[in-house]
């Protein structure tokens, strides 16, 4: 079956530092992946997504990289604000978005 | 459209009895979800539907669990017989096709307490 999975459960970042979340996968059908944010007593937000057959997609403030050799995904948020602490997932996708469990992003101010 | 509502926010209900939720999907979304999370976990896929048609269920999804959408707008999800390991936060999801867009737009989800 299809498997997302996190390293790291917590991860704290000084304000205005760059954070690097880090996703590894064992399935490789998924046709995108996506980060997801989810604020506390919310339900999770779409942040950006990366076609299966990229390497790199940026949007505003975050980087997302695949690596397929090694099935690894990353989400990098420059310049770290405390808007930014949130609970962030990866996810595949194929019809479906499948989370793994997630990463706990504190700032600290 | 203010985005995906679901209702009620908050369900207590005792072990045993059936509980149902709604979701109102964003209007213009033929695809509509359904996830499970708990404490400290990523959402968990229980099932989807395009328009009416339900199209996949979860192997998490046991019998006891009944999802609807019957005009393909909102949706329902009923319990019957809740146990306590039902207790988690029910969130509604939807969206266009993958081909289209990938983003998915959550509700704020129903957390459900079996006592």
């Amino acid at each position: 079956g299809e498997s997302v999975g996190l390293h790291l459960p917590t991860l704290s970042v000084q304000e205005g530092d760059n954070s690097i979340i880090n996703c590894a996968y064992s399935n490789s059908a998924s046709d995108y992946f996506i980060w997801y944010k989810q604020e506390s007593g919310k339900g999770p937000q779409f942040i950006i997504d990366i076609r299966s057959n990229m390497d790199k997609r940026q949007g505003q403030r975050v980087t997302v990289l695949l690596n397929k050799t090694v099935k690894h995904l990353s989400l990098q948020i420059a310049a770290t604000q405390p808007g930014d602490s949130a609970v962030y997932f990866c996810a595949g996708s194929y019809d479906k978005v499948i989370f793994g469990p997630g990463t706990s992003l504190s700032v600290i101010p | 459209d203010t985005g995906v509502s679901q209702d009620p926010r908050h369900k207590i209900t005792k072990r045993g009895q059936n509980v149902t939720f709604r979701c109102d999907p964003i209007s213009e979304h033929n695809r509509l979800y359904w996830y499970r999370q708990t404490l400290g976990q990523g959402p968990e896929f229980l099932t989807y539907f395009q328009n009416e048609a339900q199209l996949e269920k979860s192997r998490l999804l046991s019998d006891r669990f009944s999802a609807e959408r019957p005009k393909g707008s909102f949706s329902t999800l009923e319990i019957q017989r809740t146990e306590q390991g039902d207790s988690a936060m029910y969130l509604c999801a939807s969206s266009y096709p993958q081909t289209v867009s990938t983003e998915a737009f959550f509700g704020q989800g129903t957390r459900l307490t079996v006592v």
